[in-house]
C-alpha cells in the first residue's frame, strides 16, 4: 500500500505568515487522487483540496497545493487564526486508499 | 444540501457484533459508490470499505484489517449504507464515517468503542 507521510507533525504560525506543510508518498500517486482535507477538534474532516491544487467549494483563496509524483505540499499565503486546524493528505489511487498522519497547524 | 448521518454506534464487548447505518439526502444515492472511513482516538483516518453501483453488481473491498470481520451493504430505496461489524476488537475503536465516492462530503460520525 502507498504509505503517506505528512511533514511537519505539529507546527505554529503567526497571522500572516506564510505556511507550508508536505506530503511524501511512498509510491507515485496519480494526480486526479490527491486530496488535502481540514479537520478542527471535535468536527469531522472537510474536502479542503482535491487533484493535488483544486480548492473545494468555500476554501479560501489564500490556500494552494501543488505537486507531483511522490510529493506534495499545502500552501496558506497568509495565516489566519482560522485556520488553526489538522490537515491530512489522502490518496486514492491505489487501493487501500491511505492517509497521511496528519500536521497540526497552531496559531501563535 | 447533502447530508449524511450515521448512527448504531455504542460500546460493545471484544468480539460482540455491532451494525452501523448512514442515512443520506440531497444527492442521488443510487449512482455513488459508498465509502465507510474510520479515525481512533487521536490517530489517523483509515479508509475501511467500499461498496460500488448497481450497474457494477454492489462489489464491495475493505481493508486489510476488517476483511473477513466488516460487511458493507446498501439500499438504495432508503438512500442508505450500513457496515455490519463482527468479532469486533479493542483496536476497532474508533469514529466511523461513511462518505459518497469522491470524498466530498462527510457525516458527523458515530463513535464505536471496544472495551471489555
Amino acid at each position: 500500500q502507498i504509505v503517506l507521510t505528512q511533514s511537519p507533525a505539529i507546527m505554529s504560525a503567526s497571522p500572516g505568515e506564510r505556511v507550508t506543510m508536505t506530503c511524501s508518498a511512498s509510491s507515485s500517486v496519480s494526480s486526479s487522487y490527491l486530496y488535502w482535507y481540514q479537520q478542527k477538534s471535535g468536527s469531522s474532516p472537510k474536502l479542503w483540496i482535491y487533484s493535488i491544487s483544486n480548492l473545494a467549494s468555500g476554501v479560501p483563496a489564500r490556500f494552494s497545493g501543488s505537486g507531483s509524483g511522490t510529493s506534495y505540499s499545502l500552501t496558506i499565503n497568509s495565516m489566519e487564526a482560522e485556520d488553526a486546524a489538522t490537515y491530512y493528505c489522502q490518496q486514492w489511487s491505489s487501493n487501500p486508499y491511505t492517509f497521511g498522519g496528519g500536521t497540526k497547524l497552531e496559531i501563535k | 444540501q447533502v447530508q449524511l448521518v450515521e448512527t448504531g454506534g455504542g460500546l460493545v464487548r471484544p468480539g460482540n457484533s455491532l451494525k452501523l447505518s448512514c442515512v443520506t439526502s440531497g444527492f442521488t444515492f443510487s449512482n455513488y459508490r459508498m465509502h465507510w472511513l474510520r479515525q481512533p482516538p487521536g490517530k489517523r483516518l483509515e479508509w475501511i470499505a467500499v461498496i460500488t453501483v448497481k450497474s457494477d453488481n454492489y462489489g464491495a473491498n475493505y481493508a486489510e484489517s476488517v476483511k473477513g470481520r466488516f460487511t458493507i451493504s446498501r439500499d438504495d430505496s432508503k438512500s442508505s449504507v450500513y457496515l455490519q461489524m463482527n468479532r469486533l476488537r479493542e483496536e476497532d475503536t474508533a469514529t466511523y464515517y461513511c462518505s459518497p465516492h469522491s470524498f466530498a462530503y462527510w457525516g458527523q460520525g458515530t463513535l464505536v468503542t471496544v472495551s471489555a
